[in-house]
């Protein structure tokens, strides 16, 4: 079956600590993007990357890192330089033209 | 991008037809009106877009006026499981520079 992936699905870290949120797609897109949800708000863009080995920042960059070396994959890296990490993250990816995203399960990620 | 506004929450009963409005009062010449459905904690999926008049597929009808300053989501004969939220989203096709959410309109459907 053809889609896309989260791992993990719930995640705990604790203050300070970098962690990487996992995203793989099987559905041969070419854009993919990450974007972060928190409690009763809508999605906001961190990154995204139309093609391998570029990649551009969205509207809350700051405090994440991302890379995309292969077509299929675009991990998310939390740094403690993210003040407020804890929220709920989402891989998404298309093929470039289209407006119809495929949005991952997500991943919860919680700071203690 | 251009701005939308919808109602927070709506609600409505299993069987009936549930229209929801957003309004894009600044929405540019080649933008297009995409609307989005999300269930807790999953991520959203396309329900349909469209640039202007109606559209229609399995799951919803877009309307959108000539001027296209507002569009409505149509849902026919709701049932429970169409509780979510319904996100309205306006920008120019192609979509390879992400997407905005709104906060979206919370839809509850009772019995």
């Amino acid at each position: 079956d053809g889609g896309i992936t989260q791992s993990p699905k719930y995640l705990f870290r604790k203050e300070g600590q970098n962690v990487t949120l996992s995203c793989e797609q099987n559905l041969n897109h070419d854009a993919m993007y990450w974007y972060r949800q928190d409690p009763g708000q809508g999605l906001r863009l961190i990154y995204y990357s139309q093609i391998v080995n570029d990649f551009q920042k969205g509207d809350i960059a700051e405090g994440y890192s991302v890379s995309r070396e292969k077509k299929e994959s675009f991990p998310l890296t939390v740094t403690s330089a993210q003040k407020n990490p804890t929220a709920f993250y989402l891989c998404a990816s298309n093929l470039v033209g289209s407006d119809e995203q495929f949005f991952g399960p997500g991943t919860r990620l919680t700071v203690l | 991008l251009a701005k939308t506004t919808q109602p927070i929450s709506m609600d409505s009963y299993e069987g009936q037809e549930v229209n929801i409005t957003c309004s894009h009062n600044n929405i540019a010449t080649n933008d297009y009106i995409t609307w989005y459905q999300q269930f807790p904690s999953q991520g959203p999926r396309f329900i349909i877009q469209g640039y202007k008049t109606k559209v229609t597929n399995e799951v919803a009808s877009l309307f959108i006026p000539a001027d296209r300053k507002s569009s409505t989501l149509s849902l026919p004969r709701v049932s429970l499981s169409d509780t979510a939220v319904y996100y309205c989203l306006v920008g120019r096709g192609g979509g390879a520079d992400g997407l905005t959410f709104g906060k979206g309109t919370h839809l509850i459907i009772q019995p």
